[in-house]
């Protein structure tokens, strides 16, 4: 039972380089999410996307751009990445009318 | 803009104290979920409460719902040393989950 898969699970990054997070679920979820988890902050929704074919922004959205290119998958790009943007990300999916967020393992994301 | 506030940021106890988390908002949420994780891997979730005033016991996890879906609170007993661990609540508006700044549990031997 793979769940919610992201990669990679580790990256370092130079300031102005750009990436490309991967994220994929195996549960026919309609909706998916990426959050960024910073000490102190809790977890705070970056972008979600309620059904294929819709993204919405969250709570901090700048910097980032998102796709979702199916159901399963929900890709967050760094298009030039910052210090700032050091952080855990990760992916959650959810079933469409159902609570319960499933989460990956998160990717660990160091810009120098 | 951090909806979710929660109190003690970190705690340290000792095997068999009891303990309570609590989770705060000014906003009303359709429900409140609390999740458990650990180093390395993501939230698990842990319990939906979803009624103002429900209250809801796992083992020796006992959670609450304020009567007006604003607030919760999680109570565990007897803690032991697995109970360490990252615990965030979630507020639910809609398609979109706000979490809680989190409570760092560290329960000592």
């Amino acid at each position: 039972n793979a769940g919610v898969t992201q990669t990679p699970k580790f990256q370092v990054l130079k300031t102005g380089q750009s990436m490309t997070l991967q994220c994929a679920q195996d549960m026919n979820h309609n909706s998916m999410y990426w959050y960024r988890q910073d000490p102190g902050m809790g977890l705070r929704l970056i972008y979600y996307s309620a059904s294929e074919g819709t993204t919405d922004k969250g709570e901090v959205p700048n910097g980032y751009n998102v796709s979702r290119l199916n159901k399963r998958e929900f890709s967050l790009r760094l298009e030039s990445a910052a210090p700032s943007q050091t952080s855990v990300y990760f992916c959650a999916s959810r079933r469409q009318g159902w609570a319960e967020a499933f989460f990956g393992q998160g990717t660990r994301l160091t810009v120098v | 803009t951090q909806l979710l506030e929660q109190s003690p940021q970190f705690l340290s106890i000792q095997e068999g104290e009891n303990l309570t988390v609590y989770c705060n908002s000014s906003s009303v949420f359709s429900s409140l979920q609390w999740y458990r994780q650990e180093p390395g891997e993501g939230p698990v979730l842990l319990v939906t409460v979803v009624t103002g005033g429900e209250v809801k016991k796992l083992k020796r996890l006992t959670f609450q719902f304020g009567d007006a879906r604003k607030d919760s609170s999680l109570h565990i007993t007897a803690a032991q040393p697995g109970d360490t661990g990252l615990y965030l609540c979630a507020g639910v508006v809609g398609n979109q989950f706000y979490f809680g700044t989190g409570t760092s549990l560290t329960v000592i031997p």
